[in-house]
């Protein structure tokens, strides 16, 4: 089956610092993998995206590389600030499959402190 | 804007109640979704459907039904609501042949049973 495997946390960090989110995966057949968001309070926002190897999805200074060969899709942010505080998940699914179901990691709180 | 509500932010009720949770959406999605957020397991499918009364299970289905009456309004159904019931509820929609297969989320239903 398919599974998703992310970091616990919470991560906290001061406001500027590097931010690295480790996700892997596991699934039957080609997925494509995301990054979803959670700000405190709302529901899931997507975050970026990328549906082949070597793709990099990028959206608000926050990236990920798909990378086929470590099944890995971490999530990076150079700089980050006090807004980015909320809750980070992983997921992904395989086209084809009933629904387009998507699995999820089990997400991982990040705290910046001013 | 895809515009995915649910029908109450916070909800309590007793156990054994029969509860209704209701999503609707004004995109003409086909695909819509139940889940389940608790801490540190993310989010963990609990039924969908693809189409005007098809509905599948997901992981999760136990406790649980659904119901798809028309295209924009997925309700999920707690026949007998127990306490290990308690958790968020998020509802989210998928259109079919959309190439960026992005789910959309409603900003959740946290349910507390007592």
């Amino acid at each position: 089956g398919n599974s998703v495997t992310q970091m616990e946390g919470p991560v906290t960090l001061s406001e500027e610092a590097f931010l690295t989110i480790n996700c892997t995966y596991t699934a039957t057949g080609y997925p494509s993998l995301f990054w979803y968001v959670q700000y405190p309070g709302e529901g899931l926002q997507l975050l970026l995206k990328a549906t082949k190897a070597d793709d990099k999805g990028s959206n608000k200074g926050f990236e990920a590389t798909y990378r086929k060969e470590t099944t890995s899709f971490h999530l990076e942010k150079g700089s980050v600030q006090v807004s980015d505080s909320a809750v980070y998940f992983c997921a992904l699914t395989v086209l084809g499959t009933a629904g387009n179901k998507l699995t999820f990691g089990g997400g991982t709180r990040v705290l910046v402190k001013p | 804007d895809v515009k995915v509500t649910q029908s109450s932010r916070y909800l309590v009720k007793r156990t054994g109640e029969k509860v209704f949770l209701e999503c609707v959406q004004d995109m003409d999605h086909e695909n819509m979704f139940w889940y389940r957020q608790d801490p540190g397991l993310g989010l963990r499918l609990i039924y969908f459907s693809y189409d005007v009364k098809m509905k599948e299970k997901g992981d999760i289905p136990e406790g649980y039904s659904v119901s798809r009456e028309k295209k924009e309004r997925f309700s999920l159904i707690l026949e007998s609501a127990s306490t290990n019931q308690t958790s968020m509820y998020l509802c989210a929609t998928l259109g079919y042949g959309r190439p960026e297969n992005t789910q959309y989320f409603g900003p959740g239903t946290r349910l507390t049973v007592l």
